[in-house]
């Protein structure tokens, strides 16, 4: 099947710093990508809607110049979180869709933890 | 607005059993999508089965079934012969009319099948 892969799974950085991850579809074309985040035992909020050539659409509440996505091309997107602080901790999981038919797949997530 | 529900904070079932996870949903769109995802401890996302809401039957993957009751709005998820390795948490999620629409996650149902 479809896979999408995501990197870094795990990335521990200090506070002020920024950290980019990447989501890569490998054997399809995604026009759009999504990225959530994720808390423990809850579930996934949607952060921004990535659309391949064009600025990314941002859910309410969420700073676009915090969490700045490029989606440069139909096969990756990138979520870069910018001036990291201890809040921004959080299990990041980005997904694409086959633009073939209705599934949407999900990389594997990365953990981020900022000291 | 759109809006999911799962009622079910945590099931625990007997293996070789089924189950049904519950459901249930909100939308002013005549065309949408619904969706269940399995997510492991390991994190990463699992899409399991799709229903299309002017799909005529219901949608089947292998052990997976979704009961669509339409005018319900519910979107119930059963999985025959539950196996232990179908302990996981389990999303219902839903998308609006428009395939690159985004797709809305339900607060999650954790599923713990005993031996």
């Amino acid at each position: 099947g479809a896979v999408v892969s995501q990197h870094p799974s795990r990335v521990i950085c200090k506070s002020g710093t920024s950290v980019k991850i990447e989501c890569r579809s490998l054997d399809f074309q995604a026009t759009t990508m999504f990225w959530y985040r994720q808390f423990p035992k809850k579930s996934l909020m949607l952060m921004a809607t990535s659309n391949e050539g064009s600025k990314a659409t941002y859910e309410q509440g969420v700073e676009k110049d915090k969490f700045l996505i490029n989606h440069a091309s139909l096969t990756l997107s990138t979520l870069t979180v910018t001036s990291a602080h201890p809040e921004d901790s959080s299990f990041y999981i980005c997904s694409a869709r086959d633009g073939r038919n209705e599934k949407l797949f999900f990389g594997s997530g990365t953990q981020l933890s900022v000291l | 607005a759109q809006k999911i529900t799962q009622t079910q904070p945590g099931m625990f079932v007997q293996e070789k059993e089924a189950v049904t996870l519950d459901c249930t949903y909100d939308t002013s769109d005549p065309s949408y999508g619904l969706f269940w995802y399995k997510q492991p401890s390991s994190g990463e996302m699992i899409f399991l089965i799709y229903q299309g809401s002017y799909d005529q039957q219901n949608a089947t993957e292998g052990r997976y079934s979704l009961n669509f009751q339409k005018a319900r709005k519910s979107a119930n998820l059963v999985i025959s012969a539950s196996q232990l390795g179908d302990s996981a948490m389990y999303f219902c999620a839903m998308r609006g009319r428009n395939r690159d629409d985004k797709i809305i996650f339900g607060k999650g149902t954790r599923l713990h099948i005993l031996p």
